[in-house]
């Protein structure tokens, strides 16, 4: 049973470019949650999906940043015309959902670095 | 404002020792504690987990104390090993909702 996975793993993007990231969540989840980590800093959580819903995006930046998690097809994070202060690790996350249970599985993350 | 307060941000232990990592919270409404282990370059991996109806959980080397009242919870690893050299990570949450993360610690095992 393969974990969840991300690609790219590492992207560079000059500024005012868009970025797209991708996440596989587990096989079975259908929950999945976007989170973003500075250089020597914790996760702070961005928006969680569940198939073709928006549960919560009160950590997304108003603007620039969508997320959807369509019903065929991966979940993507889309930040448009980057800046530099988007160079981050960005982790997506995936759950069953289970009323008695919180535990999110991480992928590996990707990398972006705007130039 | 800062909902979960981790501590030390670094610690260094010899190989063999105890290592403590703290942390404490705000919103009595949170119901799921875990503790998360990264290394660098890697996505953060579930530790271990409690739950506010127990005081202790023990897995292992690795245990959770829990306490309510003072809304605190820490995270003890017992015989530390140079392997456990990473940066770990407290977190709260209610259940089936976003984790909030502390500000991790990023430990260090000599041998």
């Amino acid at each position: 049973n393969a974990g969840v996975m991300q690609n790219p793993r590492h992207l560079v993007r000059r500024r005012g470019q868009e970025a797209r990231l991708r996440c596989s969540p587990m096989k079975g989840h259908s929950h999945v949650y976007w989170y973003r980590q500075l250089p020597e800093e914790g996760l702070k959580f961005m928006v969680y999906l569940q198939k073709e819903n928006i549960i919560d995006e009160s950590g997304m930046p108003k603007e620039r940043f969508s997320a959807e998690f369509p019903k065929e097809g991966p979940s993507i994070l889309r930040i448009q015309q980057v800046v530099r202060g988007d160079s981050a690790a960005y982790f997506c996350a995936s759950s069953l959902w289970d009323r008695d249970s919180n535990e999110q599985f991480f992928g590996p993350g990707t990398r972006l670095t705007v130039l | 404002q800062q909902q979960v307060k981790q501590s030390p941000q670094s610690l260094i232990v010899q190989k063999g020792g105890i290592s403590i990592i703290n942390c404490a919270y705000e919103n009595t409404a949170f119901d799921y504690f875990p503790w998360y282990q990264q290394f660098p370059g890697k996505g953060p991996a579930l530790l271990i987990a409690i739950r506010p109806d127990v005081s202790e959980k023990k897995e292992g080397r690795f245990t959770i104390s829990f306490n309510k009242s003072a809304k605190q919870f820490s995270l003890h690893i017992m015989d530390s090993q140079p392997g456990d050299s990473a940066t770990y990570f407290c977190a709260v949450a209610n259940a089936g909702n976003m984790l909030t993360f502390g500000g991790g610690t990023r430990l260090m095992v000599k041998p």
